[in-house]
């Protein structure tokens, strides 16, 4: 089983729509979760962390369920500019270190 | 604050060179740095942990003497990736730890290899 799954996509969505993601991770150490943006051959932007109350910021919410394993992001009211592959990311820390685990992300295409 | 700059952001070379790509840490100290390669519609998949002034350790697969890092300074990672074949490129993207509680991440351009 990958440590980190997400559906591939892509979601094709009008503008305005609300969309979600889903994301399962397999390790139940892990320690931290972030959601990620990447742009076409891009590198990766943060977009939020996910922390376990649920945290939202602006249209953006994301929710996590350490009992399930289960993390999710929820864009609402959509915009042509938020068309990008949505990582899921996980993270181990050991020691003073500490280390990433990518899904393969979700694509998501808003048109007009 | 907290930028990376990575360069180049895209090569082309020939089969059996080396390249060498260069991460900086612009207005931090950079401690660890962690190097990743993403392969199309992959996930970004690590290769190494570098820590300023000691050896990398290296993912299980990826091998030591074909993708050589230094990490001699607080502010400069190198990767080369030696004796270059096709398979070799792919999108090559270094990431720094800021030394936060929250252990944040901050990471390179990318640069795009292509190896012919």
């Amino acid at each position: 089983r990958k440590e980190v799954e997400q559906d591939p996509g892509p979601f094709n969505v009008p503008e305005g729509a609300t969309v979600a993601f889903n994301c399962t991770y397999s390790n139940s150490a892990s320690q931290s979760f972030f959601w990620y943006r990447q742009d076409c051959r891009k590198e990766p932007k943060l977009l939020m962390s996910v922390y376990s109350s649920g945290n939202e910021d602006g249209r953006f919410t994301a929710q996590l369920n350490r009992a399930s394993q289960y993390i999710s992001l929820l864009i609402r009211d959509s915009k042509l500019s938020d068309s990008a592959t949505y990582l899921c990311v996980v993270a181990y820390y050991g020691g003073s270190q500490g280390n990433l685990i990518f899904g393969k992300g979700t694509k998501l295409s808003v048109k007009p | 604050g907290a930028v990376v700059s990575q360069h180049p952001s895209r090569v082309i070379c020939k089969s059996g060179t080396s390249v060498k790509i260069e991460c900086r840490s612009l207005d931090f100290q950079a401690t660890t740095m962690f190097w990743y390669r993403q392969f199309p519609k992959q996930s970004l998949m690590l290769m190494a942990t570098s820590n300023e002034g000691s050896k990398a350790t290296y993912e299980q697969g990826v091998e030591k003497d074909k993708f050589l890092i230094n990490h001699a300074s607080l502010t400069l990672s190198t990767l080369t990736v030696t004796s270059a074949h096709p398979e070799d490129s792919s999108f090559y993207i270094c990431s720094a730890l800021l030394d936060r509680e929250d252990y944040g991440y901050t990471f390179g351009s990318g640069t795009r290899l292509t190896v012919v």
